[in-house]
Parts: structure tokens; C-alpha cells; sequence
């Protein structure tokens, strides 16, 4: 089966500009993840969906990062305005079923973000 | 969830078994213990779960003791490729991944 897709791959941008990252998980997949990967650390949860409805954004930034997941399908994450410290790499998992059934998640290659 | 506690860092020789040690001796019964590793500019990979017993699958086995205090993930033959950051993950929901430092595992020709 296809892995989880993301894209850019890489961007860079100045602060205070605006960035969207977008995220199709693998097929059938009803659950969703976004991390974000500080240099030299583990990923930290920032938000989860299941199908289209937010399940857990309590470690997300709110008033600067936005996600979205139309459809119940594809997702993107937005930071607006950027600041120094969101350099980072964003992550997007999913999984087959509902928290608690034991099933793994399965990770994307993630999007390089650098703030200049 | 449970705390975990992991060497920061370890070497193996390839194709000898690698086994990667994890303390987690504040877990709870109904908490599982997951490993993940990630490799060099790629996103987490999945490797195996357990409870209570004993796993293994095509990637490793996963060594867990009777009173689940600590655990040990075995990579049967390492090989180049394995070289990877380790991570031992304790959680009751498996969506409440909280990842840790890991162990940077290296494998030598």
C-alpha cells in the first residue's frame, strides 16, 4: 500500500510570513496525525483528527497554527504568522483505527520548515 | 503515561544481534509498550508492540519481563541499514505517543 504523502518536502521562509503543509494518509486510514520535530528531539503531538473532527489539539499553538481535514481525507496544517522557533520538521501519521485498538501509526517523510 | 528510560546511545557489530534495553518501571497494567525507530531524514518507522507477552515479527522481537518493569527489542541480524534512532514508547492509548530522546543505534561493517 502507499505510504503517507506529504509535501513541499522543504521550505524556507522569513518570519512573520504565512506557510501550509499538506498531508493524504494512507488509504482507509481514519485517524490522523500532525508532530512537529524540534532538531535533536523526539516528535510532540500537535494535533489529531478522527475522520474530520479534532480529537486531541491540546499541545497545538492556536494562535498561530490552524489545521484542517476536509472530508475526512487529506490535511493541511498552517502556521501564520511564522516565528524563529516553528524551524522545524512537521510530521503527518495516521492509522487504521480509533485510539486505544493497538493499531500503529504510520509516518510520512515530513516537511522540512526553516525560518529565517 | 509511563516514563521510559533508554541508553542514549549504543554501537553494534553487523550481523550480530542488536539488543536495545528500555526501563519503564512506572507502567501501568493496561499501558503497551511500542517501539519505533527513524531513520536519517525519514519519519518514524513502526516496529513492534506488546502488552504482556513476549513478540515477534519480521522486523524483531520484543522481550518483555514478567513484571513489565523493563523490556528489550532485539534486531535479530543487524545490518548498515538498521543505523537509526531507537524509540521505546509506554502508552495506555496508542495515540498518546510521546517520544523521548531514544538510543542513536549504530551498526559497524
Amino acid at each position: 500500500e502507499a505510504g503517507v504523502a506529504q509535501s513541499p518536502r522543504y521550505k524556507i521562509i522569513e518570519k512573520r510570513q504565512s506557510v501550509a503543509f499538506w498531508c493524504n494518509p494512507i488509504s482507509g486510514h481514519a485517524t490522523l496525525y500532525w508532530y512537529q520535530q524540534i532538531l535533536g528531539q523526539g516528535p510532540k503531538l500537535l494535533i489529531q483528527f478522527q475522520n474530520n473532527g479534532v480529537v486531541d489539539d491540546s499541545q497545538l499553538p492556536k494562535d498561530r497554527f490552524s489545521a484542517e481535514r476536509l472530508k475526512g481525507v487529506d490535511s493541511t496544517l498552517k502556521i501564520q504568522p511564522a516565528k524563529l522557533e516553528d524551524s522545524a520538521v512537521y510530521l503527518c501519521a495516521s492509522s487504521r483505527s480509533p485510539p486505544g485498538k493497538g493499531q500503529p501509526q504510520h509516518f510520512g517523510d515530513g516537511t522540512r520548515l526553516s525560518i529565517l | 503515561d509511563a516514563k521510559t528510560t533508554q541508553p542514549p546511545s549504543m554501537d553494534c557489530a553487523e550481523g550480530r544481534a542488536a539488543n536495545l534495553p528500555c526501563n519503564h518501571s512506572t507502567i501501568s497494567g493496561n499501558e503497551y509498550v511500542y517501539w519505533y525507530r527513524q531513520i536519517h531524514s525519514q519519519g518514524p518507522q513502526y516496529i513492534i508492540h506488546g502488552l504482556k507477552n513476549n513478540e515477534t515479527n519480521e522486523m524483531a522481537s520484543l522481550i518483555i519481563t514478567e513484571d513489565r518493569k523493563s523490556s528489550t527489542l532485539i534486531l535479530p541480524h543487524a545490518t548498515l541499514r538498521d543505523t537509526a534512532v531507537y524509540y521505546c514508547i509506554v502508552t495506555l492509548n496508542d495515540y498518546k505517543l510521546s517520544f523521548g530522546a531514544g538510543t542513536t543505534v549504530t551498526v559497524r561493517a
